[in-house]
């Protein structure tokens, strides 16, 4: 148990679907991110939220969407997605840098979700 | 471009034999380094992490040496076990200015290297 749960663990869609991917870490902590990793390629980050507040999107195209209600709970949305968005979709979250505690804090990973679009 | 690399693709070592994992990073202006490891059907879990600041940092097993004039990474594992057998990824930050609240956004993963223990 890392302390931050992904469900659901496998997600089977067509391109014409709508799902939606769940994170929840249980760690106090107050920044969220989502990554994708795909096969061969670096881990690609896709949001940055801090404090519930999106803080990053990497060029992410619209049909993904992602959502953070509390500090606690993150979402993908996903909608008329592709083939190639095929990937394992990892949530981590941290400690975010402030005043008293400058610099990078150690992320912390879920299991993931292994998405495949048909 | 900046790119966090690894130099080998897979590294087969005996068990009971110490393992050396290297990693370049190209960002001069790095001040953070961690070493994650990926177990089948799990997602990154954190080994070690370094700052600038130090050149070696020693956890359970595990050593990471940082080399900021050739800008090199290391991670050593003693007596590699069957359990150490999973994909070792480096990863560098930059901080942001003290004045940036956010989150760790300038954090850059390599792609990943298989380390397999022969019994």
């Amino acid at each position: 148990e890392t302390g931050v749960t992904q469900t659901p663990r496998h997600l089977v869609m067509g391109m014409t679907n709508k799902k939606s991917l769940k994170c929840e870490q249980h760690l106090g902590h107050n920044a969220m991110y989502w990554y994708k990793q795909s096969a061969k390629k670096p881990l690609e980050l896709m949001f940055v939220y801090s404090l519930e507040e999106r803080v990053e999107n990497n060029s992410v195209p619209s049909r993904f969407s992602p959502e953070c209600p509390n500090s606690s709970h993150l979402f993908l949305h996903l909608h008329t997605l592709q083939p190639e968005d095929s990937a394992l979709y990892l949530c981590a979250s941290s400690q975010r840098p402030g005043p008293l505690a400058p610099g990078a804090n150690v992320l912390t990973f879920g299991a993931g979700s292994r998405l495949t679009v048909l | 471009g900046e790119s966090v690399g690894l130099h080998l693709p897979t590294l087969s070592v005996q068990e009971g034999d110490n393992s050396i994992i290297n990693c370049a990073y190209s960002n001069s202006a790095s001040d953070y380094f961690i070493w994650y490891k990926q177990e089948s059907g799990k997602g990154p879990q954190f080994i070690i992490d370094i700052r600038s600041n130090m050149d070696k940092r020693q956890g359970q097993r595990v050593t990471v040496l940082l080399n900021k004039t050739v800008k090199h990474l290391s991670l050593q594992i003693a007596a590699t076990q069957p359990g150490d057998s999973a994909v070792y990824f480096c990863a560098e930050n930059m901080t942001p200015s003290p004045l940036y609240t956010g989150a760790n956004s300038k954090l850059t993963f390599g792609k990943g290297i298989t380390l397999s223990v022969r019994p």
